[in-house]
């Protein structure tokens, strides 16, 4: 059963544009959601993340919008750069399992 | 920041041998550490969670005595992939959950393990 499903799988933006990356989760119990950024052969890097009594948080160019009654969060890339170009993961953690449950996974090409 | 550090980044074994993964906390104690295998173009997928000094708890799928685990103290856990074989290739990240308080996770660089 796949807890948090992630779309799209691959995302093209031109420098300069907005990315957008949606997740939906099913467990009421997560309450904790981050997002990582992983670079090939690398482990994955907290980006930001946001609790469930928060709707939206912004830090610098990235921005996570939460709509808790829906069961879905999504990461919006600002002014996206080619550095930007890696898999992004959402996730979501339950505080009582403690077990970090993973989206599919985006892969973010921006074009220069 | 808190660091987590894994060893080896990459290793090649032969078919029927036994590797062993370390996963250090640096400058923090890691109550728990987890243990992913993730797969080329695919998500992190939890193998195992590991808390010290006590046996490791496996998600469902995942065999125990192919994948030992230790973590036997508070900076360093452990992952053998014992008589590995082709089908075992795979990138393997632990992750570590300390002094960022509970909803900190910091994850290893990961560990590409080739069985020929």
């Amino acid at each position: 059963q796949q807890q948090v499903k992630q779309s799209p799988q691959s995302l093209i933006v031109q420098k300069g544009g907005i990315s957008i990356i949606n997740c939906a989760y099913e467990n009421t119990a997560f309450d904790y959601f981050p997002w990582y950024q992983q670079f090939p052969g690398k482990g994955p890097a907290l980006l930001i993340a946001i609790r469930p009594d928060v709707s939206e948080k912004k830090e610098g160019r990235f921005t996570i919008s939460f709509n808790k009654s829906a069961k879905q969060f999504s990461l919006h890339i600002m002014d996206s750069q080619p550095g930007d170009s890696a898999t992004y993961f959402c996730a979501a953690l339950s505080g009582n399992t403690g077990k970090l449950i993973f989206g599919q996974g985006t892969t973010l090409q921006v074009k220069p | 920041g808190a660091v987590v550090s894994q060893h080896p980044s990459r290793v090649i074994c032969k078919s029927g041998t036994s590797v062993k993964i370390e996963c250090r906390s640096l400058d923090f104690q890691a109550t728990t550490m987890f243990w992913y295998r993730q797969f080329p173009k695919q998500s992190l997928m939890l193998m195992a969670t590991s808390n010290e000094g006590s046996k490791a708890t496996y998600e469902q799928g995942v065999e125990k005595d192919k994948f030992l685990i230790n973590h036997a103290s508070l900076t360093l856990s452990t992952l053998t992939v014992t008589s590995a074989h082709p089908e075992d290739s795979s990138f393997y990240i632990c992750s570590a959950r300390g002094p960022l308080g509970d909803y900190g996770y910091t994850f290893g660089s990961g560990t590409r393990l080739t069985v020929v």
